[in-house]
């Protein structure tokens, strides 16, 4: 157990539609991350936040959204949802080099 | 030169074989080099990881080459087990940049 939680575990939705993907890091953990991992793809870095600020972004999408709050809980927008967007999405959450991931949302888009 | 690359996509060796796994990048900013393992259903956790000032870092039966030149980088596995099957993915960071990682090798290892 990485100590990283994510909900829901799993998410069947329909296309157009919009949904919201919680994080809970590490205790202490600062830094969040997301990733998308599509079936039989690699990481895709989405977005970073250290302490409530977003510090970088990879390929995000700009219908997806994301936020960090003062209680470090993190959460991933994803709007206007299309079939391409079915994937495992990770959190991570780091306080030096090492990342935690969490066991991740396995988002359906039908 | 965000980009990690890695190879083979997938690989296919028998028990007590050595499976390697290359990566290469481009951005000399990276100053740290981790291996995650990741299991089917399971989020990656961190295997081993390398910083450039050395060129070899061995934990049980993982081994990671460096060559800083070269900026390349390799996994290679000992004495492989069937617990081993798992997907591998190199990344590479420095302390203020982002984690990039590369596209995974998706190792099996036959009993």
């Amino acid at each position: 157990d990485s100590g990283v939680t994510q909900t829901p575990k799993h998410l069947i939705t329909a296309t157009g539609q919009r949904v919201t993907l919680r994080c809970s890091p590490r205790s202490g953990d600062l830094s969040v991350y997301w990733y998308q991992q599509s079936l039989d793809q690699g990481l895709q870095f989405l977005i970073q936040y250290y302490n409530g600020e977003e510090r970088a972004k990879g390929n995000i999408l700009e219908r997806f959204s994301a936020q960090q709050f003062p209680d470090l809980h993190s959460e991933l927008n994803l709007s206007s949802l299309e079939l391409g967007d079915s994937a495992l999405y990770f959190c991570a959450s780091s306080s030096g080099l090492v990342l935690f991931f969490g066991p991740g949302t396995r988002l359906t888009v039908l | 030169q965000q980009q990690v690359k890695q190879s083979p996509q997938s690989l296919i060796v028998q028990k007590g074989g050595i499976p390697i796994i290359n990566c290469a990048y481009e951005n000399t900013a990276f100053d740290y080099f981790p291996w995650y393992q990741q299991f089917p259903g399971k989020g990656p956790a961190l295997l081993i990881a390398i910083r450039p000032d050395v060129s070899e870092k061995k934990e049980g039966r993982f081994t990671i080459s460096f060559n800083k030149s070269a900026k390349q980088f390799s996994l290679h596995i000992m004495d492989s087990q069937p617990g081993d099957s798992a997907t591998y993915f190199c990344a590479a960071t420095s302390g203020t940049y982002k984690y990039i990682f590369g596209t995974g090798t998706r190792l099996k290892v036959l009993a």
